[in-house]
């Protein structure tokens, strides 16, 4: 079936430092891919997603490429902000409504200034 | 409201009691989902429904877990003599597009979180 595996945490970065959480799927078809984020106390919100191979997401300073050859989605940022500091979930949902989204088990993102 | 908007926030129970979790979607959604979030994992999916229907329970952990949204709006999630492996936050989702379109954004309420003592 279909799934998702992501870095486990915590990553513990300097503000302005480069991030990288890396994500990988397992799935049949073409699926739409996401990032969301959980700040402390808030709801999941979508960051950024890719409906198709080669597409890249992008919000707040993040990006991530879907790549179908190496099924991965990695969610990259050049510099880090202490708001930054959250959980960050990668996902994959089949292309249609009705479908629902499978997600990693998360990781957990601290920013230090 | 704007937002997808859960309640309650919180909710603690004596195993063996029911309890009821609610959810109202942003105002016209047709598609609106339950996920169960166990501390430290991802959300999994519970249940779905377009409008009123439900069309797959597959993620439902046993027969104790019950959904209705019997309206087509709000939605309420049941659970039966709680045990304490149903401690988890519950997240609802709703998103514009139903089965055979192609508008999939979903957004996600707060959350209950549910402790069974």
């Amino acid at each position: 079936g279909n799934s998702v595996t992501q870095m486990e945490g915590p990553v513990t970065l300097s503000e302005e430092a480069f991030l990288t959480i890396n994500c990988t799927y397992t799935a049949t078809g073409y699926p739409s891919l996401f990032w969301y984020v959980q700040y402390p106390g808030e709801g999941l919100q979508l960051l950024l997603k890719a409906t198709k191979a080669d597409d890249k997401g992008s919000n707040k300073g993040f990006e991530a490429t879907y790549r179908k050859e190496t099924t991965s989605f990695h969610l990259e940022k050049g510099s880090v902000q202490v708001s930054d500091s959250a959980v960050y979930f990668c996902a994959l949902k089949g292309r249609q409504a009705g479908t629902a989204l499978i997600f990693g088990k998360g990781t957990t993102l601290s920013v230090s200034s | 409201g704007a937002g997808v908007s859960q309640s309650p926030r919180y909710k603690v129970a004596k195993r063996g009691q029911d309890v009821a979790l609610r959810c109202d979607p942003i105002s016209g959604h047709v598609s609106l989902f339950w996920y169960q979030q166990a501390l430290g994992q991802g959300p999994e999916f519970l249940t779905y429904f377009q409008n009123e229907a439900q069309l797959d329970k597959s993620g439902l952990p046993s027969d104790r877990f019950f959904a209705e949204r019997p309206e087509g709006s709000v939605s309420t999630l049941k659970i039966q003599r709680t045990q304490q492996e149903d401690s988890a936050v519950y997240l609802c989702a709703s998103s514009l597009g139903g089965v055979g379109e192609t508008n999939t954004e979903a957004f996600f309420g707060q959350g209950t979180r549910l402790t069974v003592v």
